[in-house]
């Protein structure tokens, strides 16, 4: 059974530092991985997208990578803003097509 | 495009009724997902439609959900009756072709059960 962690739980920065969540997954045999941020009260946006076959996505200040190996894959925040304050989520795909989420990483950039 | 539409927002309703909560996928996209969200337990996969048929309905907690997808631009959950342990937010995503691509995801109903 496929199993997704995020390591922080929480994180809490000042503005301009640069950062690094973790995900990780029990099962290798994944289509992709997804990161989502979850505005509080709000739906989930889709940020990045990594095909298995793929190491690493960028958009903008972001840069996901992926290990699939070693089940492991980053998202990279680049002088981070008070606006990237949010819950940051990845999620695996498989073979049965589900998204299994991790619990995520509550982020608070302060001014 | 207006993106993936759920109603109502906000639901509240009392123990024993019954809730229906609504989605419009992207058009053009053959798969739907719904998702419940808690605290306990985060998000989890309830049910997923590939082309208007139920795929994988494993995550339905019990009897008492059902999803149905009439055609390619709707779907409803209903609980019922529902029960205090039903309040969550409910997501539905919808994707355009197989697993290897993105799901976008509706704004959520929140549902409180007293």
């Amino acid at each position: 059974k496929q199993e997704v962690t995020q390591i922080p739980a929480a994180l809490s920065v000042p503005e301009g530092e640069n950062l690094v969540l973790n995900c990780s997954f029990t099962d290798s045999a994944i289509y992709n991985l997804q990161w989502f941020r979850q505005d509080p009260g709000k739906g989930l946006t889709s940020l990045l997208l990594i095909q298995s076959s793929q190491r690493e996505q960028t958009s903008g200040r972001l840069n996901a990578s992926l290990d699939k190996s070693s089940g492991r894959s980053t998202l990279y925040i680049a002088a981070s803003q008070p606006g990237d304050s949010a819950t940051y989520l990845c999620a695996v795909a498989g073979a049965t097509n589900k998204l299994i989420f991790g619990t995520g990483t509550l982020l608070a950039v302060q001014p | 495009d207006a993106g993936v539409i759920q109603s109502p927002r906000h639901e509240v309703t009392e123990m024993g009724q019954e809730v229906t909560l609504r989605c419009k996928p992207i058009s053009g996209h053959n798969s739907l997902f719904w998702y419940r969200q808690t605290m306990m337990r985060g998000l989890e996969l309830l049910i997923y439609f590939n082309n208007n048929v139920p795929i994988d309905d494993s995550g339905m907690p019990e009897d008492r959900f059902s999803a149905k997808m009439p055609n390619a631009s709707f779907s409803t959950l209903k609980i019922q009756p529902s029960e205090p342990r039903d309040s969550a937010v409910y997501f539905c995503a919808s994707r355009l072709g197989g697993g290897t691509h993105e799901q976008y995801f509706g704004p959520g109903t929140r549902l409180t059960v007293t």
